[in-house]
C-alpha cells in the first residue's frame, strides 16, 4: 500500500495563477480531507469528502475548490492564487466509522509570489 | 463550533527534562488522538483515548483523558532529542462526524542536547 499519496511536493506560482494539488489514497478510506499549515497556526481544515460526491467546507475555504468523483481521488483546486495561500498543504484520509486515525500525505510546499 | 485548544505553543527543554501538552475541547469528545509531526515531515498518528479518565503509555509517554472527556493531556518523561516536533491533539465529536476531527495548534517541542 503507498497510502497517501500527494503531488507535487514543491510548486512555485504568480499571483493569479491556478494549479490543482493531487491526492491520492489506497486503502479505500470514505473520508479525506485539505488541510494548511501555517507558523503557529496548527492544521486548518479547508474542505473535505465522507464520500465520493459529498464536499463540504472547513475552516479556511474561501479560494479553493474540491470535488470528489472517486473514493481514491481528492483534488484541490487553487483559482487565483494570492500571497495569502503560501503554506504547506495536507491531504489525509480515515474511515468515517468507529474511531478512525487520520493518515497523512508528505505534503506540498506551495509558495505565491 | 467545537474547538480545541492547546498549551504551550512552544517547549524548550534539555534533554533528559519532562514535557508535557495539555489539550482543552469546547465539547465533549467521543475520543481523543495525538500525532506527532517531525521537522519537515506530516502529522503522524500517536494514539487515541476513547474512555474518560483512560492512561495510556507508549514507553516514556503517557497520554490522559479527563473524565469529563473534554480534557487530554501528554506527558514525556526524561525527553531525547529524538522527541524533538510538533504534538498534536485531534478531538473526535463522533455521531455525524464521519471522519472529521479538530486539531489543536500544535506544541512545537525543541529539546537540547
Amino acid at each position: 500500500n503507498a497510502g497517501v499519496t500527494q503531488t507535487p511536493k514543491f510548486q512555485v506560482l504568480k499571483t493569479g495563477q491556478s494549479m490543482t494539488l493531487q491526492c491520492a489514497q489506497d486503502m479505500n478510506h470514505e473520508y479525506m480531507s485539505w488541510y494548511r499549515q501555517d507558523p503557529g497556526m496548527g492544521l486548518r481544515l479547508i474542505h473535505y469528502s465522507v464520500g465520493a460526491g459529498i464536499t463540504d467546507q472547513g475552516e479556511v475555504p474561501n479560494g479553493y475548490n474540491v470535488s470528489r468523483s472517486t473514493t481514491e481521488d481528492f483534488p484541490l483546486r487553487l483559482l487565483s492564487a494570492a500571497p495569502s495561500q503560501t503554506s504547506v498543504y495536507f491531504c489525509a484520509s480515515s474511515q468515517t466509522s468507529g474511531s478512525p486515525q487520520q493518515y497523512f500525505g508528505p505534503g506540498t510546499r506551495l509558495t505565491v509570489t | 463550533g467545537q474547538q480545541v485548544m492547546q498549551i504551550p505553543q512552544y517547549q524548550h527543554v534539555q534533554e533528559g527534562e519532562d514535557f508535557t501538552t495539555y489539550c482543552n475541547s469546547s465539547t465533549t469528545l467521543s475520543n481523543i488522538q495525538w500525532y506527532k509531526q517531525r521537522p519537515g515531515g506530516h502529522p503522524v498518528f500517536l494514539i487515541q483515548l476513547v474512555k474518560s479518565g483512560e492512561v495510556k503509555k507508549q514507553k516514556r509517554l503517557t497520554f490522559q483523558f479527563g473524565e469529563a472527556k473534554k480534557n487530554s493531556s501528554l506527558h514525556i518523561t526524561a525527553t531525547q532529542t529524538t522527541d524533538v516536533g510538533t504534538y498534536f491533539c485531534a478531538g473526535y465529536a463522533g455521531g455525524t462526524s464521519y471522519g472529521k476531527l479538530t486539531f489543536g495548534q500544535g506544541t512545537i517541542l525543541t529539546v537540547h542536547p
